[in-house]
Parts: structure tokens; C-alpha cells; sequence
């Protein structure tokens, strides 16, 4: 097991409402990347922040937005939620923001839009 | 998008035995990651090799990458049913400060 968590574990949504889902990192990391996984599928990246910054996004619309506080935790928010959006979220920390690192991951939130 | 394929997408071996996936990927990399994925939950560093690396291993592990063929494979040894999960390729590239998964190997391990 990391050291870093997640909450909720499982969250049950209607279409076009919010969410915000939580991480908190691992001691000593100051970068956390939050990654999205459709069932069946690995994991993409939504985007990374690193000393409270965003540091890089991929291919996801801005309605999927981040925020992350002075402790290194992190917020994950989607609003206008989709159908398409029922996936199981991820958020993993590191000593870093470049790929290099090893990324040390949270056992998800598992969001069920319907 | 994927940049990563596993290849093949499920494997079923008998305890004892050693497992091989492949991983292939499209465009340059600085390094290449192994995660596995026990169903449903967080995914578990296994192994990273650099791109100026041929072989790396770390117990019953061992990974290759041939940058030429732009290829990776990743054998288990001596397996257990405990191995049972799914197990990820990811790749990194200087011009993007994310991992790249690709779509996962299944691998069961039957007793």
C-alpha cells in the first residue's frame, strides 16, 4: 500500500452535476498527477500539479479543473457531468513533475454517472 | 490516446510457470515504467528502465527495451497465483510531463 489516499471510494452522480473528488499525497511529494480509467482500459491523464500549479493537461475539456493546496493534497473537480465520465479516478504523487519519477498511486474513486 | 500496446491482452498460465508480455509504443521515449493493477484498484510501480538501458531486473522481474523497434517486454519468472493482475507499460517523453499507459495485459495465474 502508498501512502497516498483517496475519497470517497465509490460516488453515485446524476448527468449534469458536480463533483469533487479528494487526494492527498504522499510524505515528501510535491506533485500529484490525476489520471482517469475507463473500464477495461489504462489509465489517461487529465493533468498534474506540481507546487500548486497546474504542469501540463491532456486531452480533457476545462470542465474538468484541479486545484492543489500548500500540504501537496489535491482536488479533482468535473462539472456538467456526462454519462461518459463513469470511470474510476486516480491520483498519484511523486518527488517530481517530470516522468521520470516513480509515480506512487491512490486506489481510485470509482464515479458512476447516471 | 494510448501510446502503449500490450501484447497479448490476456494471458492464463499455470503456478510455476513464467509469464512474458509485450509492450510496443510510437514515438521516442525517455524511459518506460511497469505498473500492475490488481482489479480495480491503484496501480503498483513495478519497474522503470531508461531508454539508454537494454535489461533491468528486480526479483523475479526482469524487463527489456529495444529503443529500435521501439518495443518492451516484461517476463515474470517462477509465477504465483498471487501475480494475478493486470500489468501496464508506461511510456515518458521529455515533450509531455505525463505517463502514457497503454491498454493493459491481463495475466491469471491458476493454481
Amino acid at each position: 500500500e502508498t501512502g497516498v489516499t483517496q475519497s470517497p471510494t465509490h460516488l453515485i452522480k446524476t448527468r449534469g452535476q458536480q463533483v469533487t473528488l479528494r487526494c492527498s499525497s504522499q510524505s515528501g511529494h510535491n506533485t500529484v498527477s490525476w489520471y482517469q480509467q475507463a473500464l477495461g482500459q489504462g489509465p489517461q491523464f487529465i493533468f498534474q500539479y506540481y507546487r500548486e500549479e497546474e504542469n501540463g493537461r491532456g486531452n480533457f475539456p476545462p470542465r474538468f479543473s484541479g486545484l492543489q493546496f500548500p500540504n501537496y493534497s489535491s482536488e479533482l473537480n468535473v462539472n456538467a457531468l456526462e454519462l461518459d465520465d463513469s470511470a474510476l479516478y486516480l491520483c498519484a504523487s511523486s518527488t517530481g513533475p517530470n516522468e521520470g519519477y516513480e509515480q506512487y498511486f491512490g486506489p481510485g474513486t470509482r464515479l458512476t454517472v447516471t | 490516446s494510448q501510446q502503449g500496446e500490450e501484447d497479448p491482452q490476456a494471458l492464463s498460465i499455470q503456478e510455476g510457470e513464467n509469464a512474458t508480455m509485450n509492450c510496443s509504443y510510437k514515438t521516442s521515449i525517455n524511459n518506460l515504467q511497469w505498473y500492475r493493477q490488481n482489479s480495480g484498484r491503484g496501480l503498483v510501480h513495478l519497474i522503470l528502465i531508461r531508454s539508454n538501458e537494454r535489461e533491468k531486473h528486480s526479483g523475479r522481474l526482469r524487463v527489456t527495451l529495444d529503443t529500435s523497434k521501439k518495443s518492451s517486454s516484461l517476463l515474470i519468472t517462477a509465477s504465483r497465483a498471487a501475480d494475478t493482475a493486470s500489468y501496464f507499460c508506461a511510456t515518458g517523453s521529455g515533450s509531455a510531463r505525463q505517463l502514457t499507459f497503454g491498454s493493459g495485459t491481463q495475466l491469471t495465474v491458476l493454481p
